[in-house]
């Protein structure tokens, strides 16, 4: 099956800085790629997704880059802020497309 | 709409013990899927539906069984509770597969002593 690694597990950063997360997949066939975030205590909420023919999607402060040959995607939120800390967590589609397999989770916390 | 519902929201259970953590949705989504979320390990796949009367194993099925005779219901039966299945459960679904926006239930923690 497909195989998901994210880095880093732990990121903190200064309020107003930029914060980057990155994923790995395996299975060249993934096709969907979506972030989610988990605040303490909540259930996950999607934030922003790409799909394999899109280089990069940006809503506001967050946007997504997918580089298909590579087979990395990544997160960048700008002008972090203090209620952006949450776990984040990336996912890819399996080639199927009735699988989903997530990252072990990022836990950022903005610093005020 | 209130989405995706779980219960309950919080279980203790001893060894051994069976029980269901029932899922509804209402917003007629074909796809549902069940994971376990244990720390480190992100979400994990443990059952998934495509839609009423078929349901197939994910990542890490067994000790769990499920079953989908409505579009709205999407029950996880544990039969027998071990110590390793100590977790929060997620109940998910989609209007159009796991290549759509996965919507969350608000989970289930759930403690086998």
């Amino acid at each position: 099956g497909e195989n998901v690694e994210q880095h880093p597990s732990t990121l903190s950063v200064q309020e107003g800085d930029s914060a980057v997360i990155k994923c790995t997949y395996s299975d060249s066939a993934s096709n969907y790629f979506p972030w989610y975030k988990q605040e303490l205590g909540k259930r996950p909420q999607l934030i922003i997704d790409i799909r394999s023919n899109v280089g990069e999607k940006k809503d506001q402060r967050i946007a997504v880059t997918l580089n298909k040959t590579a087979k990395h995607f990544s997160l960048h939120i700008t002008e972090t802020q203090p209620e952006d800390s949450a776990v984040y967590f990336c996912a890819a589609s399996s080639n199927t497309g009735n699988q989903f397999y997530f990252g072990t989770g990022t836990s950022l916390t903005v610093i005020p | 709409n209130a989405g995706v519902t779980q219960t309950p929201k919080f279980q203790v259970l001893k060894t051994g013990q069976s029980m269901t953590l029932q899922c509804a949705q209402d917003m007629n989504h074909e796809y549902m899927s069940w994971y376990r979320q244990d720390p480190g390990m992100g979400l994990r796949l443990i059952h998934y539906s495509v839609g009423a009367g078929i349901t197939d194993q994910g990542e890490v099925p067994n000790g769990y069984n499920v079953s989908r005779s409505t579009t709205e219901d999407f029950p996880l039966r544990l039969l027998s509770a071990a110590p390793s299945q100590t977790s929060v459960y997620f109940c998910a679904s989609s209007y159009g597969g796991a290549d759509t926006e996965a919507f969350f239930g608000q989970g289930t923690r759930l403690t086998v002593v």
